[in-house]
């Protein structure tokens, strides 16, 4: 039990555009997933909280106008990087929360290269 | 943003010694995970502690959870090559998760 998925798990894209990123819970239903990213040999930076039903909370120094989450059902929460630039590459991680028990499960990540 | 310092932050040990993994805070948490990730991989739970002094075992692993939830240890005894990987302690603060570093653990065959 307590499956995370995330799709896609590797993705390269073009300066400027657009990358969407899917994290689902596949067997537990989660009010709340995190959005991590990881540089390498180093550990998770929290991101954001996605928040099914309302609005994300973002760390500090975290753009959300750059950074768009969308939590619109209980199972999946979605990452938009828009206007991605080289700087941004990076290792995207999602987790998914079971209240019950104050655990996050993570999904298997999503490795970002912008050219 | 509640810090967390592991330590250490590299470990290599021939196969069969045992290692331990500190992760320490002036913070108290609600509860304290351990994770382990794999490269290109997500963290993988392996424990969560939730009382002060608790002690959790999981085959050769053992953890503990400080009595006044501020501090953890991982401790692996007749390390094997498969316990080679990323060892994350996080603590659980307002519903969200503080990492430590991570220690990168190396078992030599």
């Amino acid at each position: 039990g307590a499956v995370v998925s995330q799709h896609p798990s590797w993705v390269i894209c073009k300066s400027g555009t657009s990358v969407k990123i899917e994290c689902r819970s596949l067997d537990f239903q989660a009010t709340t997933m995190f959005w991590y990213r990881q540089f390498p040999k180093q550990s998770l930076m929290l991101m954001a909280t996605s928040n099914e039903g309302s609005k994300a909370t973002y760390e500090q120094g975290v753009e959300k106008d750059k950074f768009l989450i969308n939590h619109a059902s209980l199972t999946l929460s979605t990452l938009t990087v828009t206007s991605a630039h080289p700087e941004d590459s990076s290792f995207y991680i999602c987790s998914a929360r079971i209240t019950s028990t104050d655990t996050q499960y993570f999904g298997p990540g999503t490795r970002l290269t912008v050219l | 943003t509640q810090l967390l310092e592991q330590s250490p932050q590299f470990l290599s040990i021939q196969e069969g010694e045992n290692l331990t993994v500190y992760c320490n805070s002036s913070s108290v948490f609600s509860s304290l995970q351990w994770y382990r990730q794999e490269p290109g991989e997500g963290p993988v739970l392996l424990v969560t502690v939730v009382t002060g002094g608790e002690v959790k075992k999981l085959k050769r692993l053992t953890f503990q959870f400080g009595d006044a939830r501020k501090d953890s240890s991982l401790h692996i005894t007749a390390a094997q090559p498969g316990d080679t990987g990323l060892y994350l302690c996080a603590g659980a603060y307002d519903y969200k998760l503080s990492f430590g570093a991570g220690t990168t653990v190396t078992v030599r065959a």
